[in-house]
């Protein structure tokens, strides 16, 4: 069956550190790979898109890998701050489908 | 632009009552997707349109469930009866198209069914 997971548990980490949070996909063949950030109460917010044939792509201190190979990708926040604190939602496209989104993980900064 | 749209934010309703949830995608969107979210299945994708045409309705759960696009600024999500399994949040999200662009989400309908 298809699946997309994400660390289940929460993470916790210490202000200044790197977050680092993982996305598996299974039975899937994506042609892009999203990242969004959802804060409680509101809708999730764009952050990162990158495509199949792309190993890296980078936006301030966010950077996002994609590994086809591994069907994986990793989701780096360098510097975290408690602003930050959020759950980090990554979304599978591929071709004829809408995007189709893991359960998130929840990052905690702490100060 | 205001963003999408949603209303109402909150709705509470007593089970095998209709429920209509409504969106305003941004305008200029191609694409329009109805998404629901529970703790316990996460962001599910209910159904997409593209150019106001239907195009996988594979997610709606059940009959009760329907949805219409009739103008490019405009979409319902109907739910009757409702039961209160139904209580979720309902969000709405539009694109310019399908793939690869990033979609943009309303707030959310928060739907309780008692």
């Amino acid at each position: 069956s298809q699946k997309i997971e994400q660390n289940s548990e929460a993470l916790n980490i210490q202000e200044g550190k790197t977050a680092t949070l993982t996305c598996n996909y299974t039975n899937y063949s994506p042609a892009y790979l999203q990242w969004y950030r959802q804060d409680p109460g509101r809708g999730p917010v764009f952050l990162l898109l990158i495509r199949e044939n792309e190993k890296e792509k980078r936006k301030e201190r966010l950077k996002v890998t994609f590994d086809t190979t591994l069907k994986q990708s990793l989701f780096h926040i360098t510097a975290s701050q408690p602003a930050d604190s959020a759950t980090y939602l990554c979304a599978i496209n591929q071709a004829g489908t809408a995007l189709i989104f893991g359960k998130g993980t929840t990052l905690s900064v702490s100060s | 632009d205001a963003g999408v749209i949603q209303s109402p934010r909150h709705e509470v309703t007593e089970m095998g009552q209709e429920v209509t949830l409504r969106c305003k995608p941004i305008s200029g969107h191609n694409s329009l997707f109805w998404y629901r979210q529970t703790m316990m299945r996460g962001l599910e994708l209910l159904i997409y349109f593209n150019n106001n045409v239907p195009i996988d309705d594979s997610g709606m759960p059940e009959d009760r469930f329907s949805a219409k696009m009739p103008n490019a600024s405009f979409s319902t999500l109907k739910i009757q009866p409702s039961e209160p399994r139904d209580s979720a949040v309902y969000f709405c999200a539009s694109s310019q198209q399908v793939m690869n662009t990033e979609a943009f989400f309303g707030q959310g309908t928060r739907l309780t069914v008692v």
